[in-house]
This record gives C-alpha cells, structure tokens and sequence, in this order.
C-alpha cells in the first residue's frame, strides 16, 4: 500500500498569512496513464470532507484560488495563499493512483 | 444537487454483520465510481472500498478485505457495503462517497455519514 505523510501535523497561522502543508508519498503516483492521482480535501468541524485540489494542481469547482497544489511524483505541496477565519479544519492528502486508496493522516490549520 | 443519504448504521455486538445502503440522486448514478469511506471518532480518513461505474473495478483497504464487500445496484441508484464479522476497532462514521469519473480519480461528493458502533 502507498503511505501518504503529511506535515505539519498542525499548522498555527494568523490570518491573512500564507500556509503550506507538505505530503510525501511512499512511492511514485504517476499512474500508467500518465496522469498523478493526488488530491487535497479540507474538512471543517462537524463535516464532511471536500475536495479543494485534484490530479495535484487542478482546483475544484467553487474552490476559491487562494487554494493551490504542487508538486509531482511523491512530494506535493497544498498552499493557501492569505488564511482566512473559514479556513480553520483539518487537511487530508489522498492518492487514488492505486487500490487500495490511502489518506495522509491529516493538518489542522488553525488560527493563531 | 447531488445528494448521497446513507442508511444501515447503528450499534451491534463484535462479530455480527450489518448492512450498509447508500440511496444517491441527482446525478447520473451509474457514470461514477463509488467509494466508502470511514472515520473513527476524533480520527482521521480511511478509505474502505470503492468500486467502478460497472463493478469492473473493486478495491479494498486491507484492514477490511475478507470481510466487507461493496456492491451497487444501478437500476436502484444505490450502493451497498456488506460487513461481515465486526470488530471494535470498525467503530466508525461511514460516508458514502462519489468519484469524479467512471473510474478512479478523486472523490467529489461525500454524504453526511452513517454511524456504525460495534461494542457488546
């Protein structure tokens, strides 16, 4: 199985600051079509997780653009360029390059 | 508005089974991919299963293979997991989760989860 790690593990920012959060992964996500299947969700208290980034760049539908994703074959970097107070949550990595489909153990932004 | 309501949850003795249903609208069930996924109280995401738009393609985490199986009835709009010989440590609220292709690739939607305790 692919072991994503994160870090931080938490991440104190003052508003209107950037933050980043690291994900490596445990081998190469490039898939044999060629595309890397890492994604980063956001999950604020209470609910469900939501999708900011997918196949490491590409921002979601809705997904404000102080949100970006970098990075390519095992490391990749989430930056959120000004926090702002609806950003406080929990940050996953995810690879959907092959089963099974592994999470990183999550980054909780919090406001200083 | 896509809309994924999960059902089948509640408390049950180690080593029983439960059935977990996922009714999905709103978009077209049988062009995505599916998934499971869990999370334990105050813990992080864990991936459970997914399966693909034809039930071509089914994978499942390792702590769960041999006795969980996924399925999915298009003609019903509805996605299923079978859990078979529970443990504590499958303690958790399950989301039913939809992928953004037929295939694998992200997940886009979640539902708000059903919760499953298992505890004699």
């Amino acid at each position: 199985d692919i072991v994503m790690t994160q870090t931080p593990l938490s991440s104190p920012v003052t508003l209107g600051q950037p933050a980043s959060i690291s994900c490596r992964s445990s081998q190469s996500l490039v898939h044999s079509d060629g595309n890397t299947y890492l994604s980063w969700l956001q999950q604020r208290p209470g609910q469900p997780p939501r999708l900011l980034i997918y196949k490491i760049s590409n921002r979601f539908s809705g997904v404000p653009d102080r949100f970006s994703g970098s990075g390519a074959g095992t490391d990749f970097t989430l930056k959120i360029s000004r926090v702002e107070a609806e950003d406080v949550g929990v940050y996953y990595c995810m690879q959907a390059t092959q089963f099974p489909l592994t999470f990183g153990g999550g980054t909780k932004v919090e406001i200083k | 508005e896509v809309q994924l309501v999960e059902s089948g949850g509640g408390l049950v003795q180690p080593g029983r089974s439960l059935r977990l249903s996922c009714a999905a609208s709103g978009f077209t069930f049988d062009d995505y991919a599916m998934h499971w996924v869990r999370q334990a109280p105050g813990k992080g995401l864990e991936w459970v299963s997914g399966i693909s738009w034809n039930s071509g393609s089914i994978g499942y985490a390792d702590s769960v293979k041999g006795r969980f199986t996924i399925s999915r009835d298009n003609a019903k709009n509805s996605l299923y997991l079978q859990m078979n010989s529970l443990r504590a440590e499958d303690t958790a609220l399950y989301y039913c989760a939809k992928d953004k292709d037929f295939g694998v690739v992200t997940i886009i939607d979640w539902g708000q989860g059903t919760l499953v305790t298992v505890s004699s």
